[in-house]
């Protein structure tokens, strides 16, 4: 199966610094890679998501590159500010259709941002 | 748009007893919908999809007798957690995915159940 792996599991970064989060994944089939941010206490948010026939993708202050051959993806977080302070998490599925495909997770990462 | 709710956000139960936590789709049809388990400083834990109108498919480990799931409606998957013991708090979190777009999953608040 499917195995992604998310380093470092902390990082602090100044604000207005940039933020780079990495993920690896292991099964070449997988075409869609999400992320999510989690605050303390409540659901995860899908912020940015990227599929494998696009090598990078680009929102406001939050951008997603994929490299499909090295098998890893990341986030990138411009000008932080402190409500950027969170656990992200990273994903991938093996497939983008069918009934039952599945997301699997990386373990997170905390992201914190000092004023 | 794509927007899932959760209820109740928490719940503390005997243990012994039953509890239902309901996860909703407000503005889309989901035709598949995800029941995950967190506990304090990890991953989400996949429990469970959930098909509306079939069986839920449940990952391996995780007792179908214990955790069920009904997924009567394109908008309404619920998860009893019956028998319910300390070792079933955690914090539950319910995603849907779109009928139209069939990989991306939009997450509940999560539920936080404390059993004591």
């Amino acid at each position: 199966g499917e195995n992604v792996e998310q380093h470092p599991s902390t990082l602090s970064v100044q604000e207005g610094d940039s933020a780079v989060i990495k993920c690896t994944y292991s099964d070449s089939a997988s075409n869609y890679f999400p992320w999510y941010k989690q605050e303390l206490g409540k659901g995860p948010q899908l912020i940015i998501d990227i599929r494998s026939n696009v090598g990078e993708k680009k929102d406001q202050r939050i951008a997603v590159t994929l490299n499909k051959t090295a098998k890893h993806f990341s986030l990138h977080i411009t000008e932080t500010q402190p409500e950027d302070s969170a656990v992200y998490f990273c994903a991938a599925s093996p497939q983008h259709t069918g009934a039952n495909s599945k997301l699997t997770f990386g373990k997170g990462i905390t992201l914190s941002v000092r004023p | 748009g794509a927007v899932v709710s959760q209820h109740p956000s928490w719940v503390i139960c005997k243990s012994g007893t039953s509890v239902k936590i309901e996860c909703r789709s407000l503005d889309f049809q989901a035709t598949t919908m995800f029941w995950y388990r967190q506990f304090p400083k990890q991953s989400l834990m996949l429990m469970a999809t959930s098909n509306e109108g079939s069986k839920a498919t449940y990952e391996q480990g995780v007792e179908k007798d214990k955790f069920l799931i009904n997924h009567a409606s394109l908008t309404l998957s619920t998860l009893t957690v019956t028998s319910a013991h300390p070792e079933d708090s955690s914090f539950y979190i319910c995603s849907a995915r779109e009928f139209l777009s069939a990989d991306t999953q939009y997450f509940g608040p999560g539920t936080r159940l404390t059993v004591l």
